[in-house]
């Protein structure tokens, strides 16, 4: 079980608009802790896609957006494309915790 | 260009013990805070270790007090020892740069299998 909570499955058709939230608690994004998202392409490793709540590192496309709000934050996917179908997962800190932060369960895109 | 490249994983039988590797390139390995995480066959990830700038490390409870984490700066190569091994640490491992100023992996090498089982 994850200290960060994530839907397991959200889909949609192309040019869609999508989002994944990410639940948290007072110890971690509550806390004011930055949310960082990861999306994971079949038989890759992680890549970083918002990092800071809301920036994109460079090459990101910019339909891609992050968001924060209390406990929890959100990924938003617009125009949704074949090749966003991947895992994405959140990352935070934790005050409760070692180390530079936890991850969420993890969320399957899966585009129509 | 900035790489992180993995080796050393494996199959290993459970108590047995196994040392992955993680060269990089690009950047400094000793100059920066560097984190393993893992991922079991069909879920998600695992936060493992960390070893900051300053030679501090700091490990998740599931490995603590079995798991290594260290550096060779004259190789630019960061490793984690992992001894006494279970079935549960059967895992595809990462080794990632840790942005300090946010504390998010912007960096992650391609991953290495272990397999504990008998």
């Amino acid at each position: 079980q994850s200290v960060l909570t994530q839907p397991p499955s959200v889909s949609g058709a192309p040019g869609q608009r999508v989002t994944i939230s990410c639940t948290g608690s007072s110890s971690n994004i509550g806390a004011g802790y930055d949310v960082h998202w990861y999306q994971q392409l079949p038989g890759t490793a992680p890549k970083l896609l918002i990092y800071g709540n809301s920036n994109r590192p460079s090459g990101v496309p910019d339909r891609f957006s992050g968001s924060k709000s209390g406990t929890s934050a959100s990924l938003a996917i617009t125009g949704l494309q074949a090749e966003d179908e991947a895992d994405y997962y959140c990352q935070s800190y934790d005050s409760s915790l070692s180390g530079p932060g936890v991850f969420g369960g993890g969320t399957k895109l899966t585009v129509l | 260009e900035v790489q992180l490249v993995e080796s050393g994983g494996g199959l290993v039988q459970p108590g047995g013990s196994l040392r992955l590797s993680c060269a990089a390139s690009g950047f400094t390995v000793s100059s920066n805070y560097m984190s393993w995480v893992r991922q079991a066959p069909g879920k998600g990830l695992e936060w493992v270790s960390v070893i900051y700038s300053g030679g501090s490390t700091y490990y998740a409870d599931s490995v603590k007090g079995r798991f290594t984490i260290s550096r060779d700066n004259s190789k630019n190569t960061l490793y984690l020892q992992m001894n006494s091994l279970r079935a549960e640490d059967t895992a595809v491992y990462y080794c990632a740069r840790v942005e300090s100023s946010y504390d998010a992996f912007d960096i992650w090498g391609q991953g290495t299998m272990v397999t504990v089982s008998s």
